[in-house]
């Protein structure tokens, strides 16, 4: 089977610029999630979802920052527009369903923002 | 909150030797899981093994287990026959239900000497 799939991998762009990062979890899980990965604040959670529905989006950093899942196989997390300090590794995760369950994660994207 | 505390920032094991990977967990509540999560160079976060707060047995997955002291908070994991390949990040998780978030320490960096 098919794992979490995450596009691009890297991404390089410049300041002010529009990045969207593409998410397909894994077939018949039910809750995605959005973690991003620096150096200062470790894995942190942006939001997740069920059944595509966005639960918590405390983590979202500023309105800059959106994420839609429109269904249950595609995910988008959108940043407009970018900064420097927005470069990071961003993982989609999934899993069967909320509360206690493993989440799955996926190769991860890699974001540079120039 | 809960906070999740690994206090090696790095070890070195010599291969086929055993080496132990410390963690802590701060939480209030009684229903939870923790995981332990290898994240190798590649930044793919791979899950190495859970373990269910309310089983008393510690979990195992093959070279991989757990000491889990539940009474202490304590989330040990133990690599046996240490591998080159098992050189990588690896990250200390908790999950609590309610919330669907889960929270990482700041990992420790594993080295595989030959």
């Amino acid at each position: 089977d098919a794992g979490v799939i995450q596009s691009p991998r890297h991404e390089v762009t410049e300041m002010g610029q529009e990045v969207t990062l593409r998410c397909k979890p894994i077939s018949g899980h039910n809750s995605l999630f959005w973690y991003r990965q620096t150096m200062m604040r470790g894995l942190e959670l942006l939001i997740y979802f069920n059944n595509n529905v966005p639960i918590d989006d405390s983590g979202m950093p500023e309105d800059r920052f959106s994420a839609k899942m429109p269904n249950a196989s595609f995910s988008t997390l959108k940043i407009q527009p970018s900064e420097p300090r927005d470069s990071a590794v961003y993982f989609c995760a999934s899993s069967t369903s909320t509360g206690l369950e493993t989440q799955y994660f996926g190769p991860g994207t890699r974001l540079l923002v120039l | 909150a809960q906070t999740v505390t690994q206090s090696q920032p790095e070890m070195s094991v010599q291969e086929a030797e055993t080496v132990t990977l410390s963690c802590t967990y701060d939480t209030s509540e009684s229903d939870y899981y923790l995981f332990w999560y290898k994240q190798p160079p590649s930044r793919q976060m791979i899950l190495v093994i859970r373990q269910e707060a309310y089983k008393q047995q510690n979990a195992t997955e093959n070279r991989f287990s757990v000491n889990f002291q539940k009474a202490a908070k304590s989330f040990s994991l133990k690599i046996s026959d240490s591998q080159l390949g098992d050189a990588a990040m690896y990250f200390c998780a908790y999950l609590r239900g309610a919330t669907n978030k889960l929270i990482f320490g700041t990992g420790t960096l594993l080295a595989v000497q030959p």
